[in-house]
């Protein structure tokens, strides 16, 4: 079935830039994601991209998808404290009805 | 505001109880989801509903059931058959054109003792 894989944990000080990778098995997702989980709380809807497309920008966020590797990453420029949390690659199963999620990276930042 | 709203964000059963987790959207969404959140496990999908009176199992949906008689409802209940039942539980909702972009309630924590 499908599967979408992310590495566990990453740790960065303050300011630095943070990359989360991920990889995923279906390749005919029209959209991946990416969500952002705080403690406690729900999944928050960070960005997405378009399967045509090989880059998106969106303030400190870019987000870079391989489709030959199936691999997509997510970049956080100048990460700040407020920016730990879990964050979570996803794209849709292969029916198209709902989303596979991986298991989390927790970003841990140092100030 | 528009939005998706699960209750009670805390709740606590005894083992061998039935237990029913709310989950209301005002998004005018048609599609619902539940998804059970364990730490290092990711979000699993349990079920999955794409229009009323209608509704999918997901990957670990043993020991849980669904309904969905309005649009805007899709309540589960967790049952005594499921073997490890304490667990944070998120519902989530979104249109069924386009993209599956999910926007997610806030969670309930259920603990079994």
């Amino acid at each position: 079935g499908e599967d979408v894989e992310q590495s566990l944990f990453l740790s960065v000080r303050e300011g630095d830039s943070s990359v989360i990778n991920c990889t995923y098995t279906d390749s005919s997702s029209t959209y991946l994601y990416w969500y952002k989980q705080e403690p406690g709380a729900g999944l928050q809807l960070l960005t997405y991209i378009f399967s045509n497309m090989d880059m998106k920008q969106d303030q400190r966020l870019t987000v870079l998808l391989n489709k030959k590797d199936k691999h997509l990453s997510l970049r956080i420029a100048d990460t700040q404290t407020g920016d730990s949390a879990i964050y979570f690659c996803a794209d849709a199963n292969q029916a198209g009805t709902a989303l596979i999620f991986g298991k989390g990276t927790t970003l841990s930042v140092s100030s | 505001d528009g939005g998706i709203t699960q209750s009670p964000k805390y709740l606590f059963r005894k083992e061998g109880q039935n237990v029913t987790l709310s989950c209301e959207q005002n998004l005018n969404h048609d599609a619902m989801y539940w998804y059970r959140q364990d730490p290092g496990q990711g979000l699993r999908l349990i079920y999955y509903s794409q229009i009323v009176n209608d509704f999918q199992k997901g990957d670990i949906a043993e020991g849980y059931s669904v309904s969905r008689e309005k649009k805007e409802s899709f309540p589960l209940t967790v049952t005594s058959a499921q073997k490890n039942p304490t667990a944070f539980y998120l519902c989530a909702s979104s249109r069924v054109d386009g993209g599956v972009e999910a926007f997610f309630g806030q969670g309930t924590r259920l603990t079994v003792v």
